[in-house]
């Protein structure tokens, strides 16, 4: 079946670098995608989100890029902090998903000083 | 303050118990979610409600049911016949349940452990 996935499962970075976590999907139908991050035994936060008819969108700190050519989704944290130390999922939902997401399996990230 | 309340935070179950996990929210959503995560990996989805009195089965629904009587409660009652269940459960809402994606707010969670 169709899924999201990551490319890797745990990202190093060292404390003032940029990260760049990436998602690639398979449904090409999905219009919605949006990133999350979890730390430890807490419920996922929402970072940012995109829909399909952008290809990049930018918050604080933060960029979501996304490739509809090759169904790829990234994120990019600017700077990065000792809290941005988590496990950050991407997810995607199509048109026709009744809201539901799909979620990926999860790259945590871990700041090095 | 607006958002999703989960409870128990930790909650201990016995083989061949029933137990229900309490799930609200304030924020005015009409979709409802259930989350399973095991350790070291994604959320798969157990239950959804896109309005009042009604629900649907997600991904993993064997083994769970829920109710939704009230737009801002979404109860998951955890039955003896789910073989595994223990893992960390994860409650969601959103605006949107009858449309595309949008985002989803969740709740801290409920870690369940069966003794």
């Amino acid at each position: 079946g169709e899924s999201v996935g990551l490319h890797l499962p745990t990202l190093s970075v060292q404390e003032g670098d940029n990260s760049i976590i990436n998602c690639a999907y398979s449904n090409s139908a999905s219009d919605y995608f949006i990133w999350y991050k979890q730390e430890s035994g807490k419920g996922p936060q929402f970072i940012i989100d995109i829909r399909s008819n952008m290809d990049k969108r930018q918050g604080q700190r933060v960029t979501v890029l996304l490739n509809k050519t090759v169904k790829h989704l990234s994120l990019q944290i600017a700077a990065t902090q000792p809290g941005d130390s988590a496990v950050y999922f991407c997810a995607e939902a199509a048109p026709d998903s009744w809201g539901k997401l799909q979620f990926g399996a999860g790259t945590q990230v871990v700041v090095t000083p | 303050d607006g958002g999703i309340t989960q409870s128990p935070k930790y909650l201990f179950r016995k083989e061949g118990q029933n137990v229900t996990l309490s799930c609200e929210q304030n924020l005015n959503h009409d979709a409802m979610y259930w989350y399973r995560q095991d350790p070291g990996q994604g959320l798969r989805l157990i239950y959804y409600s896109q309005i009042v009195n009604d629900f649907q089965k997600g991904d993993i629904a064997e083994g769970y049911s829920v109710s939704r009587e009230k737009k801002e409660s979404f109860p998951l009652t955890v039955t003896s016949a789910q073989k595994n269940p223990t893992a960390f459960y994860l409650c969601a809402s959103s605006t949107r349940g009858l449309a595309g994606g949008s985002e989803q707010f969740f709740g801290p969670g409920t870690r369940l452990t069966v003794l």
